[in-house]
């Protein structure tokens, strides 16, 4: 399962509030990722991260910011939360050596 | 851009044989990903393509044609557990990141 773990699981939060969720791998993996998934479209890319405090944008990333001061974790921050944000977030590695890449389980995020 | 084109749902027997296609448009491409969802779980790898030809992992086989911007994913003697959502991905050149489509619900049905 590629050792991924993501947190919270489910997360209920209000308009306005600041959201972080986090993604922990054991696995050493170079990249890694943040996906949101809803109804009607694909895994769309937050951020991703190629390295120790080294990040870039994708293709969905207003709204979002992410930091990784570690090898192991990659932290994604909802710094002002809104309903559109609803959504399951996937968390996702990718070794340096190959291009594919595993997912975490997931978390659903719910902003009322 | 980058677009990608692929049956919304589909359904087939237990037992068969279904052939899930994919078409993509992308700037830029770095091999052919497809991953298998379950209903309220995430996404889990199946295939990749780079070269043109098909790859054969057990029930599982992937086509590719660069030319022709086609992927094909076939699944054989379908199993219930099959029922799922099938994502083609396109691999982008540059950063090597993935674009998915949103994927096609298959229905196995007995």
């Amino acid at each position: 399962d590629a050792g991924i773990t993501q947190s919270p699981r489910h997360k209920v939060t209000e308009t306005g509030t600041p959201v972080t969720l986090r993604c922990h791998q054991t696995e050493n993996h170079r990249y890694m990722y943040w996906y949101r998934q809803d109804p009607g479209h694909g895994l769309r890319l937050i951020h991703y991260s190629y390295g120790v405090k080294d990040t870039d944008k994708g293709e969905v990333s207003d709204g979002y910011s992410v930091s990784r001061s570690k090898t192991e974790d990659f932290l994604l921050t909802l710094e002002s939360a809104t309903s559109s944000q609803t959504s399951v977030y996937f968390c996702a590695v990718r070794s340096g050596e190959s291009y594919e890449q595993y997912f975490g389980p997931g978390t659903r995020l719910t902003v009322t | 851009g980058q677009n990608i084109d692929q049956p919304t749902e589909m359904t087939a027997t237990e037992g068969a044989i279904v052939q899930i296609n994919c078409t993509y448009q992308t700037s830029g491409f770095n091999g052919l990903f497809w991953y298998q969802q379950h209903a309220g779980e995430a996404p889990t790898f199946l295939s990749y393509n780079v070269l043109d030809g098909l790859e054969e992992k057990g029930r599982f086989s992937s086509f590719l044609s660069r030319s022709k911007g086609y992927s094909y994913l076939l699944l054989k003697e379908l199993q219930m557990k099959d029922s799922a959502s099938y994502l083609c991905a396109p691999g982008l050149t540059g950063a090597n990141n993935l674009f998915f489509g949103t994927g096609t619900r298959l229905t196995v049905i007995p």
